[in-house]
């Protein structure tokens, strides 16, 4: 069974520029996750959808963050414009029928200057 | 929101010894606790979790227990290997929807 695949896997942008990753989840999965792990610190979530419906986008910032999930598969997660706190790991997960079990992507390291 | 706290931040063992991580959670209504394992530059993988309605899990040199009056569970690595060495994120279902709240990580470093 393929994994989560992700892309493009390194990013180096500058502030105020703008960036997308696109995220692919594991056949069937019909919820997939955007989160951001800084350094040393664990995943959080960014948004949520089951299907191509956002179920949580709460922790998103909506100014500068967006998402989308056409046709319920492939996902994208948009900054623009960037900032240097911006600069972390973005990992996708994507989860089945059994409730709670996510499975990541190998996510997109980004780095913002 | 649900809120997951890891002890300790590094831990250090001998190679063959046993690690144990704790986590704490402050939402008495999740039910579902997994073990993530992180090793540098890589994706976080399932290495094995817990619902609520068991106390103990095995598999292989890995045991979850999970301690529902105290709201802790804990991973157990027996027979500690190089192959070990990692961070550890353990997290709890939030109430509602299918979401996870993470810990911070654990470091594990095993010596040879």
């Amino acid at each position: 069974e393929a994994g989560v695949a992700q892309s493009p896997r390194y990013k180096i942008i500058e502030k105020r520029q703008s960036v997308a990753f696109w995220c692919n989840p594991i056949s069937g999965h019909a919820t997939l996750y955007w989160y951001q792990q800084i350094l040393g610190q664990g995943p959080k979530l960014l948004i949520q959808f089951q299907n191509n419906g956002v179920v949580d986008d709460s922790q998103l910032p909506k100014d500068r963050f967006s998402a989308e999930r056409l046709k319920g598969v492939d996902s994208t997660l948009k900054i623009q414009p960037a900032k240097l706190e911006d600069s972390a790991v973005y990992l996708c997960a994507s989860g089945g029928d059994r409730r709670y079990e996510q499975y990541f992507g190998p996510g997109t390291r980004l780095t913002v200057t | 929101g649900e809120n997951v706290e890891q002890h300790p931040s590094t831990l250090s063992v001998q190679e063959g010894d046993s690690a144990v991580i704790k986590c704490t959670y402050s939402d008495s209504a999740s039910n579902y606790f997994p073990w993530y394992k992180q090793e540098l530059g890589k994706r976080p993988q399932l290495i094995i979790d817990i619902r609520s309605n068991v106390g103990e899990k095995k598999d292989q040199r890995i045991a979850v227990t999970l301690n529902k009056t105290a709201k802790h569970f804990s991973l157990h690595i027996t027979e500690t290997q190089p192959e070990d060495s990692a961070v550890y994120f353990c997290a709890a279902s939030s109430s509602g929807n299918n979401r996870l709240a993470f810990g911070k990580g654990n470091q594990v470093v095993v010596i040879p």
